[in-house]
């Protein structure tokens, strides 16, 4: 059974950092496409970061392009999400998602992880 | 970016009952779109992909049909546990976009 956890969400001041972790279970990690996608409180999906398969690099949404790094440890089957520079409007529950045969098709979630980005 | 409109944004409906959820994109996306279905604190689920494969595990009361740039989602049946939120997302060309979504509620 696939399983993702996401962890490492939190209260942190504007223009501070963050790193989410993911820790994924139940399939061969390296073989697979992941991405993060957030959801604002009460908001609709925005995927912001993903690699696509076969080893591709990685994608942003310009709306983190410059302040997110997205990073994977094929060893310990993590993904991980840098995030600097945080402003109030990324406050979001955070999930990563496994993508399926296309890299853009999301066929497993994490429970995901609250950021939250005030002063 | 392509854009993804949904309509309508809410829509109520009873048990038992058949509904239609439509998705617009702003350019052709040939058959690149999927279906979700989240419910109140839990993530998102995949339900449809290519537009109109229904997922491993889905009930077949869900289908979907479309392509170009016009989608639907189509609930036959309705049943209580299909009482949630629905998104289409383009797959065609990164970055992957969704539509707003659209909130199935209980008559």
């Amino acid at each position: 059974e696939v399983q993702l956890l996401e962890s490492g969400g939190g209260l942190v001041q504007p223009g501070g950092s963050l790193r989410l972790s993911c820790a994924a279970s139940g399939f061969t990690f390296s073989h697979y496409a992941m991405s993060w996608v957030r959801q604002a409180p009460g908001k609709g999906l925005e995927w912001i970061s993903g690699f696509s398969a076969g080893g591709g690099g990685a994608f942003y949404a310009d709306s983190v392009k410059g302040r997110f790094t997205i990073s994977r440890d094929n060893s310990n089957n993590t993904l991980y999400l840098q995030m600097n520079s945080l402003r109030a409007e990324d406050t979001a529950v955070y999930y990563c998602a496994k993508g399926a045969g296309h890299w853009l098709v999301f066929d497993s979630w994490g429970h995901g992880t609250l950021v939250t980005v005030s002063s | 970016d392509i854009q993804m409109t949904q309509s309508p944004s809410s829509l109520s409906a009873s048990v038992g009952d058949g509904v239609t959820i439509t998705c617009r994109a702003s350019q052709s996306i040939s058959k690149s779109l999927v279906w979700y279905q989240q419910k109140p604190g839990e993530a998102p689920n995949l339900l449809i992909y290519a537009a109109s494969s229904l997922q491993s595990g889905a009930p077949s009361r869900f289908s979907g049909s479309g392509s170009g740039t016009d989608f639907t989602l189509t609930i036959s049946r309705l049943q209580p546990e299909d009482f949630a939120t629905y998104y289409c997302q383009q797959t065609y060309s990164p970055p992957p976009t969704f539509g707003q979504g659209t909130k199935l509620e209980i008559k």
